[in-house]
């Protein structure tokens, strides 16, 4: 079992551009969950989604952001017209069922805009 | 809404205890969790309290008070490779939907001296 997946590890984009983040959970779970960290801080919750739905969305800012968790393929966190307050490190989280009590969390993306 | 505190920093010896506190207010609450982080890695669940009490799991035992909105994290026997961040988390319920929501502390940085 591979554990959650994501990619890159490292991206860079310039301001203006935009920035796909994928994560691919672990085998069997359906939930997945999108955290941001800014250095020396905890992770701020963004989105909660279950395939092809998004369940609770209320940490994700209103504009340039989305998130989506296809039938097929790994979810993927899209943020449009980066700027440099974007910085920082994306991880993503999966978990069996809903209310199940530990997530397990991939390596993340740290996204360094330019 | 959901807030934790949690001391910024703890300094202690191989070998010895310490002990990282953690307060919390949130309206509802389902329990609390600690996660572990190493230098930015990907942040891995140690352990989980819904009732009051201590819960042991080897070197490292968590404890909880409802009635006091407060938990620590007991860690004994250190080691040189326990300095990470820890993290504690609150499980909370979602405003206007059955999901569940996990909401992190700031973290405590644990450096453990030989």
């Amino acid at each position: 079992n591979a554990g959650v997946m994501q990619n890159p590890r490292h991206l860079v984009r310039r301001r203006g551009q935009e920035a796909r983040l994928r994560c691919s959970p672990m085998k069997g779970h359906s939930h997945v969950y999108w955290y941001r960290q800014l250095p020396e801080e905890g992770l701020k919750f963004m989105v909660y989604l279950q395939k092809e739905n998004i369940i609770d969305e209320s940490g994700m800012p209103k504009e340039r952001f989305s998130a989506e968790f296809p039938k097929e393929g790994p979810s993927i966190l899209r943020i449009q017209q980066v700027v440099r307050g974007d910085s920082a490190a994306y991880f993503c989280a999966s978990s069996p069922k809903q209310g199940a009590v530990g997530y397990t969390f991939g390596s993340g993306t740290r996204l360094t805009v330019v | 809404g959901q807030s934790l505190e949690q001391p910024s920093e703890v300094t202690a010896v191989e070998g010895a205890i310490v002990q990282i506190n953690c307060t919390y207010q949130t309206s509802g609450f389902y329990g609390l969790s600690w996660y572990q982080q190493h230098d930015g890695g990907a942040p891995t669940f140690l352990s989980y309290n819904a009732l009051d009490g201590l819960e042991e799991t080897g070197r490292f035992s968590s404890f909880l008070s409802r009635s006091d909105s407060y938990g620590y994290l007991l860690l004994q026997e250190l080691q040189m490779k326990d300095s990470a961040s820890y993290f504690c988390a609150v499980i909370s319920p979602t405003k206007g939907s059955s999901a569940r929501q996990l909401t992190f502390g700031s973290g405590t940085q644990l450096t453990v001296l030989p």
